[in-house]
């Protein structure tokens, strides 16, 4: 069945980096955009980033723009989001979610970043 | 940017009983290949979200027909015919008609 599962989250410093992590299965990857959208700790839903299905085209949210990169690898199945410069509103929970038409039809279940010293 | 707003934000409701959710754009949704980006999404409580609705009213695969969308231009209404247990949680409205903007949720609990 389709199954996004993100890794690569934890705790992590002010000013420090961290990759994350989307494995994907159960549908051809390559045909599909791909975001990343994150949930501060008892907030609403914010979108981050988004990559087309070929890796043409990325669009970041206000947020993150020029702290954080979006890349894929269709080679491997998986999606990445590269953060640097973190602060501690970068706080969230982190899911991967497909694109279908402009919809965002699957979600992961999500990796944790806690940004702090 | 599109601001999403959604009322209320919070909704007791009773078993059994019609539920309905507001979102209003700031601006139209209507894309420039005609069709609008407005879909609903249902988050329980230590999950991740999924979609329920997609392009105002269309429902996604195994959501049960309780839930309806319907709505154009920039106001939009999610509705549940009969409240369920199940239906607990947060409910988000997202726009993909210019970049992605969610509402800020509207949380629905039983009374």
């Amino acid at each position: 069945q389709v199954q996004l599962v993100e890794s690569g989250g934890g705790v992590v410093q002010p000013g420090r980096s961290l990759r994350l992590s989307c494995a994907v299965s159960g549908f051809t990857f390559s045909s599909y955009a791909m975001h990343w959208v994150r949930q501060a700790p008892g907030k609403g839903l914010e979108w981050v980033a988004v990559i087309w299905f070929d890796g043409s085209n990325k669009y970041y949210a206000d947020s993150v723009k020029g702290r954080f990169t979006i890349s894929r690898d269709n080679s491997k199945n998986t999606l990445y989001l590269q953060m640097n410069s973190l602060r501690a509103e970068d706080t969230a929970v982190y899911y991967c979610a497909r694109d279908s038409l402009l919809c965002v039809d699957v979600w992961g279940q999500g990796t944790t970043v806690t940004v702090s010293s | 940017d599109i601001v999403m707003t959604q009322t209320p934000l919070s909704s007791p409701v009773t078993l059994g009983q019609p539920a309905s959710i507001s979102c209003r754009s700031s601006q139209s949704l209507v894309h420039s290949d005609g069709n609008t980006y407005l879909s609903w999404l249902h988050q329980r409580p230590g999950q991740p979200p999924r979609l329920l609705i997609y392009k105002i009213s269309n429902r996604f695969s195994g959501v049960p027909d309780r839930f309806s969308g319907s709505g154009a231009g920039t106001d939009f209404t999610l509705k549940i015919s009969r409240v369920e247990a199940e239906d607990v949680g947060v409910y988000y409205c997202m726009q993909a008609t210019q970049s992605w903007t969610f509402g800020q949720g509207t949380k629905v609990e039983i009374k």
